[in-house]
């Protein structure tokens, strides 16, 4: 069975600086595919970035971007230059095969002005 | 488009009544998820539908709940009898499948559901 793994409960970082938030995955499946996801107060889910096992090169969407180690099986999710907006809940997910996608426990993230 | 689309946003219900939440996913789409968030728990995939077939309904907690996807375009999840361990925000995703690709998930704005 496939497996997410954020080890992060909670995670503060200063405005206008980098974070990392960690992901790391467990899957046998050659084909999968990692999401990343904000979950801000108002609760809605919303899509971030996608990384395919089979891409040579580390997704990238604004100030979003994803490192993928594919033999260390993580997919950590870097955001450059904080902005208080983005304080929220991030979660990763994996989809191995097409089939259905699961999640991580998330990681909660506080920027301070 | 409008998104996908859930309703009630909100469901308060006394212990013992049925309680159905529906969805309307992306236009287009062929895959559908049902989710359930809680504090304790954090998100449960409850059951995911390809071509409004159940492909995976193993996150389903036990026989009080049940999913369909008559068509294309309409899902929904029913709750009979409704406990308050069922309090939850449930979620609907919707997503078009491609042979080979994993493709992202398109959530709905989900529906607060409290059983008392």
């Amino acid at each position: 069975a496939q497996k997410i793994t954020q080890t992060q409960p909670g995670m503060f970082v200063q405005e206008k600086e980098a974070v990392t938030l960690d992901c790391t995955y467990d899957t046998s499946d050659p084909s999968y595919g990692l999401f990343w996801y904000k979950q801000p107060s108002s609760g809605e889910m919303i899509f971030l970035i996608y990384q395919g096992s089979y891409d040579q090169q580390n997704a990238t969407e604004g100030r979003y971007s994803l490192n993928f180690q594919k033999a260390r099986k993580s997919a950590n999710l870097v955001i450059s230059a904080s902005q208080l907006g983005d304080s929220a809940m991030y979660f990763c997910a994996m989809r191995e095969g097409g089939n259905d996608m699961r999640f991580g426990a998330g990681t909660r993230l506080t920027v301070k002005p | 488009d409008a998104g996908v689309i859930q309703s009630p946003r909100h469901e308060v219900t006394e212990m013992g009544q049925e309680v159905t939440l529906r969805c309307k996913p992306i236009s287009g789409h062929n895959s559908l998820f049902w989710y359930r968030q809680t504090m304790m728990r954090g998100l449960e995939l409850l059951i995911y539908f390809n071509n409004n077939v159940p492909i995976d309904d193993s996150g389903m907690p036990e026989d009080r709940f049940s999913a369909k996807m008559p068509n294309a375009s309409f899902s929904t999840l029913k709750i009979q009898p409704s406990e308050p361990r069922d309090s939850a925000v449930y979620f609907c995703a919707s997503t078009w499948d491609r042979i080979g690709l994993n493709t992202e998930a398109f959530f709905g704005q989900g529906t607060r559901l409290t059983v008392v």
